[in-house]
This record gives structure tokens, C-alpha cells and sequence, in this order.
């Protein structure tokens, strides 16, 4: 079992250029969540998918941002026209059955970096 | 309404000494509580987790927690604390059916040669 695996590790896009973040759930998983990292704000929710259908994005910018699944085995984040301030660690995580008592499994992340 | 606290920022202690990262909770029913360790440029992993059951509950790397409902609280513990153990702590707590995960805003744990 490889766990979560994020690509790319880093991304470096300047300001206006899109940024696609990959995230491959651990199989059999079937929930996966999006958060964002950044030393001001913390650790943030951004989305959350179970069974690939979008259950709740409430934590995304509602402009610029979305997030698919298009199938069991990954989910992408899809960042248009970056802004600096969108500099972060973006994690990926998934679970057994979304939350409850279910443990939360988490990638390693993706620095993106907002020149 | 749901949350978490962890009142303290940073934490600084001897290596070898004993540790106890604080975790006070807000919610009415029956909690999920986890806490996740975070090293340096790595994502999060889990250290335990407590639904149920014996109030003290075991992790990994000799961690554990105490729940405690009178207290509201879930406090994070080690007999003895090893360099390696240097990273940012959450407690997290989840609201049963609700499918957000209550986040604490960190522990960042300094050992002392």
C-alpha cells in the first residue's frame, strides 16, 4: 500500500498561469478530502468527495478553484489564473468511509509556490 | 457550536522528559477525537484515536490520550520524549455525522537536547 501520493511535490507558476494539483487515493478508499496549509491560516477544508460525487465545497474560493473526481483512483484541484497568495501546502487525504471514527490517511502534499 | 482549542502554541521540553499537549473540546454529543503529528515538511499522519470504550487510549511511538468527557478535554501524553518526536500536533475532533473535521490550531513541540 503506497498510502496517498500527491503530485508534483512542488510547482512553481507565475502569477496568472494555471496550476493542477493530482492526488491518488488509497484504493478502496472511498472518500477524499482537499485541504490547504499555510503558517497564517493553518490547515484549511477546502472540498470533500465520497463515492467521486462532490459532497461538500464550501471551503473553496469560489473563483479561480475546483476540484473533480473523475474516477476511484484520483481526484485533481485545479487552481486557474494562480495569485500569490495562493502559496501553500495543499494536502490531499482519504478515508475509508468519509469521517465518523474513520481515519483520515494523508499525502505528503504539493508546496505550490506563486511567483 | 463545534470546536477545538489547543491553548498552547508551542511547547518546549528536555529530551527524556515527560510530555503532555493539551486539547480542551466544545461539543454536545458523543465526540470522534484523533490526534495527528506532523514532521518537518511531511504530511499529517495519525498518532491515535478514541471513539469509545477505555478513556485512555494507546499510539504509536508510546503516545496517548486521555479522554475526558467531564473536562471536555483530550490531552496528549509521553513518558519520555526523544528528538525525533519534534513536530506540530493537532487534535481534531469529529462531529459524528457531520463530515467536517474540527481542526485544533497546532502544537509545535521543541525538544531540548
Amino acid at each position: 500500500n503506497a498510502g496517498v501520493i500527491q503530485t508534483p511535490r512542488h510547482k512553481v507558476t507565475g502569477k496568472g498561469q494555471e496550476a493542477t494539483l493530482w492526488c491518488e487515493p488509497i484504493s478502496g478508499h472511498s472518500a477524499v478530502f482537499w485541504y490547504r496549509q499555510t503558517i497564517v491560516q493553518g490547515l484549511e477544508f477546502l472540498t470533500y468527495f465520497r463515492n467521486q460525487a462532490p459532497i461538500d465545497d464550501s471551503g473553496m474560493p469560489k473563483e479561480r478553484f475546483s476540484a473533480q473526481m473523475p474516477n476511484q483512483s484520483h481526484s485533481t484541484l485545479k487552481i486557474q489564473s494562480t495569485q500569490p497568495q495562493d502559496s501553500a501546502v495543499y494536502l490531499c487525504a482519504s478515508s475509508l468511509e468519509g469521517l465518523g471514527e474513520n481515519t483520515l490517511y494523508f499525502g505528503a502534499g504539493t508546496r505550490l509556490s506563486v511567483l | 457550536a463545534q470546536s477545538v482549542t489547543q491553548p498552547d502554541a508551542r511547547v518546549t521540553v528536555s529530551e527524556g522528559a515527560s510530555l503532555q499537549l493539551r486539547c480542551k473540546y466544545s461539543y454536545s454529543g458523543t465526540p470522534y477525537l484523533f490526534w495527528y503529528v506532523q514532521y518537518p515538511r511531511q504530511g499529517l499522519q495519525l498518532l491515535l484515536k478514541y471513539y469509545s470504550g477505555d478513556p485512555v487510549v494507546q499510539g504509536v511511538n508510546g503516545f496517548e490520550a486521555e479522554f475526558s468527557k467531564s473536562n471536555s478535554s483530550f490531552h496528549l501524553r509521553k513518558a519520555s520524549v526523544h528528538w525525533s518526536d519534534s513536530a506540530v500536533y493537532f487534535c481534531v475532533l469529529s462531529a459524528g455525522s457531520n463530515y467536517q473535521l474540527i481542526w485544533g490550531s497546532g502544537t509545535k513541540l521543541i525538544i531540548k537536547p
